[in-house]
């Protein structure tokens, strides 16, 4: 069926390091997202990005949608980084949003 | 400039009382979905339609109905709330059309005492 796994589950980091994580999906994709949910719950638009690079700051996205994959870089992580980042996928035709599990992301001082 | 407003944002009820949370939007898009979000989880999909087409997982327990009257609001109903129920609900709408973006409301909490 269709599917996104993202890993890793879990990230932590010492700040001002990078990381990348990493987002897969089971078929083709219409349209990739990836959201940062803040301490309040709310999801924030990172990136719209079904094929391509984007950069936006400290922060960019590839993706690769003809290995079905994507990738989120944070580079020179801040303790604002911290919290889940979802990625999600719209597989084809009039499907829903499906959402990967998240990877919970931490930065220490 | 909000985009997609939920209300209220923190939403207290007693069990088996219903309760209504409500979604607005100015974006004028056909597509609206409610998802729900239990702690440590990813949103679960609910219902979603596409502009007045209703379609419901086959998952969501029917204690859960949803109403759109029109374009820019959208309602999720609780009919009997148990604690199970207690969660975070997030409304999300995207315009018509495989490739364009969704765009998330704020959220609303819901407890149930």
């Amino acid at each position: 069926g269709i599917q996104v796994e993202q890993s890793p589950p879990d990230l932590i980091l010492q700040e001002g390091a990078n990381s990348t994580l990493r987002c897969n999906f089971s078929d083709s994709v219409n349209n990739l997202q990836w959201f940062h949910q803040n301490p309040w719950g709310q999801l924030i638009n990172l990136f719209y990005i079904p094929s391509g690079t984007k950069q936006n700051g400290r922060l960019s996205a590839t993706t690769v949608a003809t290995e079905r994959y994507s990738l989120l870089y944070i580079s020179s992580s801040q303790t604002t980084d911290s919290g889940v980042y979802f990625c999600a996928a719209l597989f084809s035709g009039n499907t829903p949003l499906v959402f990967g599990k998240g990877t919970r992301l931490s930065v220490i001082a | 400039d909000a985009m997609v407003i939920q209300n209220p944002r923190y939403q207290v009820t007693q069990f088996g009382k219903p309760v209504t949370l409500s979604c607005s939007q100015t974006l004028n898009h056909n597509v609206m979905y409610w998802y729900q979000q239990k702690s440590s989880q990813a949103p679960k999909l609910l219902f979603h339609y596409y502009d007045k087409d209703f379609n419901n997982e086959a998952d969501t327990p029917d204690n859960f109905q949803s109403r759109r009257p029109n374009t820019s609001f959208c309602f999720l109903d609780i009919r009997s709330p148990g604690l199970g129920d207690a969660a975070m609900y997030l409304c999300a709408t995207r315009g018509w059309g495989d490739g364009t973006e969704a765009f998330f409301g704020q959220g609303t909490r819901l407890t149930v005492v």
